[in-house]
């Protein structure tokens, strides 16, 4: 079945960056993509991008490009997500999803991303 | 990025069986289906259908989902309280090299 633990909640100022963490595991990390969909409050949800566990290949959103950087730690089964330039439209719940069977199956419990002056 | 479209909001009597539905076109649903999604308030989403419109295990066979050309549909018989959510569907949309989500549609169980 598998888990997804995602870091805690991170309060940040605008123009500042915030790097969160996703950590695999009961399953194989390499052998499925993984995604990053955010959820501003009260809103439905955006996809952010994808990366490739296993090449390390990444495909971000249009409108995260220039702003977002996704990594992983194949020894740790760890997925990264690195948004910079924050303002408060970034305020959002930012969730990690593995992609299996033909939809985001798996899903972490979401990291809470508040910017605030 | 262009989405799916979803109506809001949608009310059921309790029992009563609901379909709800996410619009796109030829180049996410038409094409490459799509995924259904449950999301009760304060939790992540749960996948209720993939995008060959299997559901995955421990999914209620209450929850059906099929597609008819660019719309999709997800249809859920002999409602329960616990139902009541918001439901998302998605897509792998080819011209956007993009997954697109619909606004969802809010489900209140009477």
């Amino acid at each position: 079945q598998g888990q997804l633990e995602q870091s805690g909640a991170e309060v940040k100022k605008p123009g500042a960056s915030v790097k969160l963490s996703c950590k695999a595991s009961g399953y194989s990390f390499t052998s499925h993509l993984m995604h990053w969909v955010r959820q501003a409050p009260g809103q439905g949800l955006e996809w952010m991008g994808v990366i490739n566990p296993s090449a390390g290949d990444k495909l971000y959103a249009k409108t995260f490009q220039g702003r977002v950087s996704m990594a992983r730690d194949t020894s740790t089964s760890t997925l990264y997500l690195d948004l910079n330039s924050l303002t408060s439209e970034d305020t959002a719940v930012y969730y990690c999803a593995t992609e299996r069977g033909g939809g985001f199956d798996l899903w972490g419990q979401g990291t809470m991303v508040t910017v605030s002056s | 990025q262009a989405g799916l479209t979803q109506p809001p909001s949608v009310s059921k009597d309790l029992r009563q069986t609901a379909t709800l539905t996410c619009t796109g076109n030829n180049n996410n649903v038409g094409n490459e289906g799509a995924t259904w999604l449950q999301q009760h308030q304060g939790h992540p989403p749960k996948l209720l259908s993939s995008r060959n419109n299997n559901r995955p295990s421990g999914i209620s066979e209450r929850f059906s989902a099929s597609r008819s050309g660019s719309i999709a549909s997800l249809t859920i018989t002999g409602l329960q309280p616990e139902d009541e959510a918001d439901y998302y569907c998605s897509a792998w949309d080819s011209s956007l090299s993009a997954w697109v989500f619909g606004g969802g549609t809010k489900l209140t169980v009477l």
